[in-house]
Formats: structure tokens, sequence, C-alpha cells
């Protein structure tokens, strides 16, 4: 089945530091890639919603120049977390669209990245 | 603004035992996915339901949608162990390639041996 891959699974830096996120679709294109953050205990929200070659569309709330999303190619989208502080400290996951129904959802969700800011 | 709320919050149940987990949520939809998450880990896809009436069955697990009530259900049959996880709703107001999901707010759920 499809498979999406997201890289670090985990991740320490320090404050002001930048970190940077990759979510892979391994064996499908996709055209659309999506990012949530989920804070522990919490749902997921999703953050913003990332389109290959062209800008990607933030919800309401989250930071555009914060969390940078580039989505360059119809496999990777990146997602970097530029001059981190203590409070962007979250689970951050991916996933990816292959734009029909395979399974249980249309869409595959990469295993996470736990970001810890200290 | 779309809200998804999940009924309970938190769940403890005996082994052997039913019980059932409600979504609710605000606007009208007629695309709703079910979802596992263990600790510490990413989603599990369990169930897509896409039309009014929609059951879908996967071992002990069974998943419905009532789009007139704005309402799914997740059925635990006879629960076990190994079910012990968070399970999370999800709306999609989207369509396939454009997928726009609003995750419920999670149900807890222990199984005590």
């Amino acid at each position: 089945g499809a498979v999406v891959s997201q890289h670090p699974s985990w991740v320490i830096c320090k404050s002001g530091t930048s970190v940077k996120i990759e979510c892979r679709s391994l064996d499908f294109q996709a055209t659309t890639m999506f990012w949530y953050r989920q804070f522990p205990k919490q749902s997921l929200m999703l953050m913003a919603t990332s389109n290959e070659g062209s800008k990607a569309t933030y919800e309401q709330g989250v930071e555009k120049d914060k969390f940078l999303i580039n989505h360059a190619s119809l496999t990777l989208s990146t997602l970097t977390v530029t001059s981190a502080h203590p409070e962007d400290s979250s689970f951050y996951i991916c996933s990816a669209s292959r734009g029909d129904l395979v399974g249980n959802s249309p869409l595959h969700f990469g295993n996470g990245t736990r970001l810890t800011v200290t | 603004e779309l809200k998804v709320e999940q009924n309970p919050l938190f769940l403890s149940m005996q082994e052997g035992k039913n019980y059932t987990i409600y979504c609710n949520y605000s606007t009208t939809s007629d695309r709703l996915y079910w979802y596992r998450q263990d600790p510490g880990k990413s989603l599990e896809s369990l169930f897509v339901l896409l039309s009014n009436g929609a059951v879908k069955q996967e071992g002990r697990l069974m998943a419905s949608l009532d789009t007139k009530a704005r309402l799914s259900t997740l059925h635990i049959t006879a629960a076990v162990h190994d079910l012990s996880a968070t399970y999370f709703c999800a709306v999609d107001q989207g369509s396939f390639g454009n997928e726009k999901l609003t995750f419920g707010t999670g149900t807890r759920l222990t199984i005590i041996p």
C-alpha cells in the first residue's frame, strides 16, 4: 500500500534555531499534502495545505513566516519551523493525498515528528 | 466553523464488554473517517464513510454514519486489550485530492483485563 515517510521522527533543538521536517510520498504522486500539529493529549489541528508548485494555504492563526512550507515536487513537502521557541514543541504530522480512495482513507499519514525546543 | 465533538473523551471498559463512541459534527457533510492513534504514534486509518446510512465493520469495530443527524458512531464489540488507543473521527468538507479534514476531540479508550 501507499506509504508516507516523515523525517526526522524526533528532534531536539535550541530556542531560536530552525528545524526542517520532510514528508515524502514513497509510491504515489501527491499533489496535495497537509501538515498537522498535535499537542499532548489533544486532537490534530490542520496547520496548512501544501500544493505542489504553488504557495501553501495556511489555516487561521498559523504564522506563515514562522512555519515555512515548500512543496517542490509531487513527492516531497517540507515544513521549516523558523526561530523555534519552547511553545512550538509539539508532534507534527504530515499527510499526503493520492487523489482517490485507496483502502480506508484518501489520506496517508506520516509517522510524525516529535519536536522539542529547549 | 465546523465543530466535531466526540463523546466520551475518556472511556475505561472491561474486556468482553460492548460500548459505543459518538461523533457529532455541526455542519453538513457526508464524508467521515475514523482513525486510531497509539501513544506517540501517527494515525492508522480504520473506516471511511461516504454516504448516509453507511456501515462498515472490521473485526470488533463497526462504524456508521447518519448524515441527517450529523452523527457517526464507532461500536466496539467484546473489547480486548489491544483495542486500547485513542480514536478520532474526522469530517471531510473537501473532496478526494482536495481534502479538508476537521478532527474530533478524540476518545481515549482503555480496556481493562
